[in-house]
């Protein structure tokens, strides 16, 4: 059984610059969240997908917007970065979206912009 | 507003000793706590999920309890080991949403 997987490991952009990252959830599930993690912070929820549609959004702006795809692989897309977006991003699945379900992280993209 | 707080910030102990790390959270209305291992620059481990129909939960050398009224859970590890050293987070999921809210975590050093 495949876990999460994500892709870039590392990624240097510019301010103003925008950026694609991307996740493959574990085999079989069809719920993908995102998170945002600063330096000697916790994660932020940034959005959560299922089966395709976004299913609930933390309090990020518009400049962060995301995909799923019918195999429920997803992207988060990042415009016109910002200096305080740097972060390792995290992408978690989980089997139904329920909210007793375990979430299954990936081993994230440092994002960092200069 | 759900706030998760971890207590202490950072825990430095040798090896062999049981501790206890400490994870509070201001709303009881939550649907599971999740305990997670982060190691440097790595994503995340799940240790133990607890349901809020339950008390404790335990995996190996790991325990996980949860009081739902008093909004707190504690995560035990036995025998404690250098490979034990990581970020350890708890994270909540409350009622009506679906995200994981996390405290800021417990950095935790096992001497050799």
């Amino acid at each position: 059984e495949t876990g999460v997987t994500q892709s870039p490991t590392h990624l240097i952009k510019t301010r103003g610059q925008q950026v694609t990252l991307r996740c493959s959830s574990q085999s079989g599930h069809n719920t993908v969240s995102w998170y945002q993690q600063a330096l000697g912070q916790g994660p932020q929820f940034i959005f959560q997908y299922y089966r395709e549609e976004e299913n609930g959004r933390g309090n990020f702006p518009p400049r962060f917007s995301g995909l799923q795809f019918p195999n429920y692989s997803s992207e988060l897309n990042v415009n016109a970065l910002e200096l305080d977006d740097s972060a390792l991003y995290l992408c978690a699945s989980s089997p139904t979206g329920g909210r007793t379900d375990t979430q299954y992280f990936g081993p994230g993209t440092r994002l960092t912009v200069l | 507003k759900q706030e998760v707080t971890q207590i202490p910030a950072a825990l430095s102990v040798p090896e062999g000793e049981n501790l206890v790390l400490n994870c509070s959270f201001t709303d009881s209305a939550i649907y599971n706590l999740q305990w997670f291992r982060q190691d440097p620059g790595k994503g995340l481990t799940s240790l133990l999920l607890i349901q809020s129909s339950q008390r404790e939960q335990t995996s190996g050398r790991l325990n996980a309890s949860l009081d739902k009224s008093s909004g707190r859970s504690t995560l035990y590890i036995a025998a404690s080991q250098p490979g034990d050293s990581a970020t350890y987070l708890c994270a909540v999921i409350i009622q009506g949403a679906q995200k994981l809210v996390f405290g800021q975590g417990t950095r935790l050093t096992i001497n050799p």
